[in-house]
């Protein structure tokens, strides 16, 4: 099993709709969890990060956290054509480790 | 805004020979890590270091790679004998003490083996 896993996608939205991004995790001990956003050769861009179960919201975007389902969800409403990017969910203390195990991260094509 | 700043954008090398890759952290964060992505797969952990000394390691972290911080303000990553596969996007992040606070990347540099 996987221990970050996502959806490659791409998922692909009309402008102006939400966008719904998922993430599972293998480890219940995983504390902390990010969402970063990485636009082709660059670097990833920190968008939200959750520790707490339920809704954490930011402007046009709101993380989930389901800690007894072990997932973690990004919506993003109102999606710009330049939200167009790859996410990537990442978990911190995976097996007790402090930096960041991520997942493969989902491509998100927003249609003008 | 603070960010983390990261020398070279680009390295060229022959296989074989030593690289250095440069960072310079946020200034009051305490956790330094590297993370590299090699082209078209996921980013990975390799090193993060706390109080002068490396607090985690991956195991791509093995013998032919060391990381420093020489001065107040620099952190490094050494390959000492480059190989092909040492192709990547190579990532510097930061974090403040708390436990639960976000890593903040540098824009990385790309290294390329020849």
């Amino acid at each position: 099993q996987k221990e970050v896993e996502q959806n490659s996608g791409p998922l692909s939205v009309p402008e102006g709709a939400i966008a719904s991004l998922n993430c599972t995790y293998s480890d219940r001990g995983s504390q902390s969890f990010f969402w970063y956003r990485q636009y082709s050769g660059k670097s990833p861009e920190l968008i939200m990060f959750i520790y707490s179960n339920g809704d954490k919201e930011d402007g046009r975007f709101t993380a989930q956290l389901n800690k007894a389902s072990q997932y973690v969800s990004l919506l993003i409403r109102d999606s710009q054509p330049s939200d167009s990017a790859t996410y990537l969910c990442a978990a911190a203390w995976m097996r007790g480790r402090r930096a960041l195990t991520f997942g493969s991260g989902t491509r998100l094509q927003v249609q003008p | 805004e603070p960010e983390v700043t990261q020398t070279p954008s680009h390295q060229v090398t022959q296989m074989g020979q030593e690289v250095i890759l440069r960072c310079v952290p946020i200034s009051n964060h305490l956790y330094f890590y590297w993370y590299r992505q090699i082209l078209g797969q996921k980013v990975e952990f390799l090193v993060s270091f706390y109080n002068n000394e490396i607090s985690e390691k991956s195991e791509i972290f093995d013998d032919q790679f060391s990381v420093e911080r020489p001065d107040g303000s620099n952190f490094t990553l050494k390959i000492r004998s480059t190989k092909l596969e040492d192709s990547a996007m190579y990532f510097c992040a930061s974090s403040s003490d708390t436990s639960n606070q976000p890593q903040h990347f540098g824009d990385g540099t790309r290294l390329s083996i020849l």
